[in-house]
């Protein structure tokens, strides 16, 4: 499978605190997407890195890119409590599509 | 329109009974995609039109799902005789033009089979 595979499944921190995923797949790629969805309906668009990138940052989120280990993480800083929803990485193998990974699961603690 | 727009946001039907699921993407977006997600997992390719071309569909999971996109704008995602493991979340996204873009996903289309 091309999926890509996210890890923790599921991440709990304090209100302030970072929160980090990361996203495993297991073939080339043109480029990498991160996506968030709140109570299980549309997902949104975060940030697309491509794999000539090492690094990419929007707002309070940053992305890294690492393709010799095929690793990607999102790291969310001053975390808030709207931040608590469920993150996706996908993937592009230049065939059109995006391939998902399963999700983490973050909660924010007030 | 400004979002991609899908309906009916719900829909609950008897097993064996036909569905017809409407996404509306983004005017002037080339590419229309439809996932479908089951409760707790991740998103599940099902189908994928480019323009005038042929579209990609090589994740439908049976004959008994189809999808048409008509003008090259709106597109109706059909699935027959339904099963209650068609029961998900379909989620329908578009794009300028392919994956170099980020998606613009609807809301999605809660399917439940009875």
């Amino acid at each position: 499978s091309q999926q890509g595979e996210e890890d923790p499944q599921a991440l709990s921190i304090q209100e302030g605190e970072n929160a980090t995923m990361n996203c495993s797949y297991k073939t080339s790629i043109n480029n990498l997407q991160w996506y968030r969805q709140n109570s299980g309906r549309g997902l949104v668009h975060l940030i697309l890195i491509r794999s000539n990138e090492r690094e990419k940052h929007s707002g309070r989120l940053r992305v890294t890119l690492d393709t010799s280990k095929k690793s990607s993480s999102l790291l969310i800083t001053a975390s808030r409590a709207a931040d608590t929803a469920s993150y996706f990485c996908a993937t592009n193998f230049g065939n059109e599509k995006l391939t998902f990974g399963t999700g983490t699961r973050l909660t924010i603690i007030p | 329109g400004a979002g991609v727009s899908q309906s009916p946001s719900n829909k609950v039907t008897e097993k064996g009974k036909d569905v017809e699921l409407r996404c509306d993407p983004i005017s002037g977006h080339t590419a229309l995609y439809w996932y479908r997600q089951s409760l707790g997992q991740g998103l599940e390719f099902l189908i994928y039109f480019q323009g005038n071309s042929a579209p990609d569909k090589s994740g439908l999971p049976s004959d008994r799902f189809s999808a048409e996109r008509t003008g090259g704008s709106v597109s109706t995602l059909t699935i027959q005789r339904t099963q209650q493991e068609d029961s998900a979340v379909y989620l329908c996204a578009s794009t300028p033009g392919a994956a170099l873009y980020g998606y613009t996903f609807g809301s999605g289309t809660r399917l439940t089979v009875v």
